[in-house]
């Protein structure tokens, strides 16, 4: 069975904080990974996919790295704000067409 | 946001019933996936299609089955509803070319 796994399971922050979580995966039969931002009620939006071992990818104040030979990722968010308050998932994309997902970091940021 | 549409939004019904949901694309993309989201689960794949017609297993498929004539429309049929089935159902796209996959607004299921 292919675990990945997701720390913290949750997340306080105050408002301007900065913050990060990791993803573990398996290293292998890797494919990509994926991060998705998931808003309560709302649902999964992709922020980024990552291929290549070193990968490092921005979105505003959002990035994330990868070590696909380790097998783990980390998600970054600089100076965190309320409406980053959400569950931010990641999934392991093995070499089929299947992903695996993580049961998610979820934040909460406090004004 | 991806043309991604499900049906029905919200759904009771008993133990025992049949339930059939419904997930359409105008996006014209070859993959199309249904998982189940659950407290302490996150999202888990039920069943996928890679084409019409071409379906395959994840990893909670027992109690459900798929069906996909054309490729805007990807059917999920519970044969006979469970209480266990209960949970919010998620319809997903994805297309080889962008590997990122695009969800649909959710089914949320409750079998009484």
């Amino acid at each position: 069975i292919l675990n990945v796994e997701q720390s913290p399971q949750s997340l306080h922050v105050q408002e301007g904080d900065s913050t990060n979580f990791t993803c573990s995966f398996p290293s292998s039969n890797f494919y990509a990974l994926h991060w998705y931002r998931w808003e309560t009620a709302k649902s999964p939006e992709a922020l980024f996919v990552m291929t290549l071992n070193g990968d490092e990818k921005k979105k505003g104040r959002i990035s994330a790295t990868l070590n696909t030979k380790e097998g783990y990722s980390y998600l970054y968010i600089k100076g965190s704000q309320p409406e980053d308050s959400a569950t931010y998932l990641c999934a392991f994309h093995m070499n089929t067409d299947k992903l695996i997902f993580g049961t998610g970091t979820r934040l909460q940021v406090f004004p | 946001d991806a043309g991604i549409t499900q049906s029905p939004r919200h759904k009771v019904t008993e133990t025992g019933t049949p339930v059939t949901l419904r997930c359409h694309q105008t996006e014209n993309h070859r993959y199309m996936y249904w998982y189940r989201q659950d407290p302490g689960h996150g999202l888990r794949l039920i069943h996928y299609s890679y084409g019409v017609k071409d379906t395959d297993k994840g990893e909670v498929s027992d109690g459900y089955s798929v069906s996909r004539s054309k490729t805007e429309d990807f059917l999920l049929t519970l044969e006979s509803a469970t209480s266990s089935q209960t949970s919010v159902y998620f319809c997903a796209i994805s297309d080889p070319g962008t590997i990122l996959q695009f969800f649909g607004p959710g089914t949320r299921l409750t079998v009484l």
